[in-house]
């Protein structure tokens, strides 16, 4: 089947540290993977993604590279800022799912001055 | 283009009314999907959309269904709401090329709380 876990949260980190959410899945063929944000009493945003192996999504600083042997994608940011307290999705989606996302269940970040 | 649009924005009902929710997909795209999203359950897919059929669904009661509309805008109807049914409900939309994976773009979403 299909699956997204992320490392559970919430996580806290001071302002310019470096940030790690992990996320691995399970897919059947081969998906595009997905990271997207939301802030407070909003919906979610397209933050990057990648359609194939190897392939590094970027946006606002934050990376991830699909890695197809490890199956993971996980979400990368050298220096955090404040503004980026927020809550992050890893997804996936691809014609092997009949192009229905799956989510995983969210990080929040907070990141302190 | 406009963004996906959500009315309403926010709406408190009583157990055991139902509800309708209304969803505009990004002009041109013709898969919507809808989302229960809960801090406990986190997010829930609900139903898709493409062509006006139902194409995936998720593993909710029949008291939650949909529709979509030939101009691709999409509604969700909730009957006989619980306590339980509060919940921020987003729908997403994505062009849904053949063998391609397109990004789901979000709306804003309809906070609905049941009193």
């Amino acid at each position: 089947g299909n699956s997204v876990t992320q490392m559970e949260g919430p996580v806290t980190l001071s302002e310019e540290a470096f940030l790690t959410i992990n996320c691995t899945y399970t897919a059947t063929g081969y998906p595009s993977l997905f990271w997207y944000v939301q802030y407070p009493g909003e919906g979610l945003q397209l933050l990057l993604k990648a359609t194939k192996a190897d392939d590094k999504g970027s946006n606002k600083g934050f990376e991830a590279t699909y890695r197809k042997e490890t199956t993971s994608f996980h979400l990368e940011k050298g220096s955090v800022q404040v503004s980026d307290s927020a809550v992050y999705f890893c997804a996936l989606s691809g014609w092997s799912t009949g192009n229905q996302f799956y989510f995983g269940t969210g990080t929040s970040l907070t990141v302190i001055p | 283009k406009a963004g996906v649009t959500q009315t309403p924005r926010y709406l408190i009902k009583t157990r055991g009314q139902q509800v309708t929710l209304s969803c505009s997909p990004i002009s041109g795209h013709r898969s919507v999907s809808w989302y229960q999203q809960t801090p406990g359950q986190g997010l829930q897919f609900l139903f898709e959309y493409f062509s006006e059929t139902q194409r995936n669904k998720g593993n909710f009661p029949g008291r939650f269904s949909g529709r979509q509309f030939s101009n691709s805008r999409s509604e969700m109807n909730v009957s006989t709401l619980e306590l339980g049914d509060s919940a921020l409900y987003l729908c997403a939309s994505n062009f849904d090329g053949t063998g391609t994976a397109y990004e789901q773009y979000f709306g804003p979403g309809t906070r609905l709380t049941v009193t």
